[in-house]
């Protein structure tokens, strides 16, 4: 079993659409959690850090469901400069960072 | 524009070459990292430096030979390279007790011929 899986996608939405989904892990002593994305032949940029209690940062929002291993990124109004792939990270130790594949979003005109 | 510079961005080898990749940050951070990304496979962790010791090797060939000189630099020296080594290979930098919030540089890429 993979460390972290994504659906691969693509999400493929309108503007102003709300697209949500998911990411899952198998390490139930993992400590933290990240969203990064990153776009077509660029590094990845770091979006948000994951909190237990959830949080949100402008249109975008994280959720962390420990009991279950998941963790769900959710962005509202989407935007075109929103296309990108988000990449799920998750750390189970000190130097363990375990990067899911990507799901790859596309917002259209 | 980013804090973590990678030099060259693209790079072709043969498979007797040996080559290094070189990588500067200067946002202060006190750890750096190699990592390999090919296409349609996650990014992995190959190497972590912290305060210019090794603390992390993820089961990488000896091919690969990586070089911290001082807590700003980081090297990845190559040599008889395979063709499945080709991939973007990416530095990053963060505080080591914030490893997940890292900055990469925009990485080289490399084809091994």
């Amino acid at each position: 079993r993979k460390e972290v899986e994504q659906d691969p996608g693509p999400f493929n939405v309108p503007e102003g659409a709300t697209v949500a989904f998911n990411c899952t892990y198998s390490n139930s002593a993992s400590q933290s959690f990240f969203w990064y994305r990153q776009d077509c032949r660029k590094e990845p940029k770091l979006l948000m850090s994951v909190y237990s209690s959830g949080n949100e940062d402008g249109r975008f929002t994280a959720q962390l469901n420990r009991a279950s291993q998941y963790i769900s990124l959710l962005i509202r109004d989407s935007k075109l400069s929103d296309s990108a792939t988000y990449l799920c990270v998750v750390r189970s130790n000190d130097y363990k960072l375990s990067f899911g594949a990507g799901t790859t979003v596309t917002v259209r005109a | 524009e980013t804090g973590v510079t990678q030099t060259p961005r693209h790079l072709v080898m043969g498979m007797t070459n040996k080559k290094s990749l070189k990588c500067e940050q200067h946002l202060g951070h006190n750890a750096m990292y190699w990592y390999k990304q090919s296409a349609k496979k996650p990014l992995e962790l190959m190497f972590v430096y912290s305060l210019e010791e090794r603390v992390e090797n993820n089961s990488v060939p000896s091919r690969f030979s990586p070089e911290c000189p001082n807590s700003s630099h980081l090297f990845l020296h190559l040599h008889t390279l395979q063709p499945e080594d080709s991939a973007l290979y990416l530095c990053a930098s963060s505080h080591l007790d914030r490893m997940g919030e890292a900055f990469f540089g925009q990485g080289t890429r490399l084809t091994v011929v």
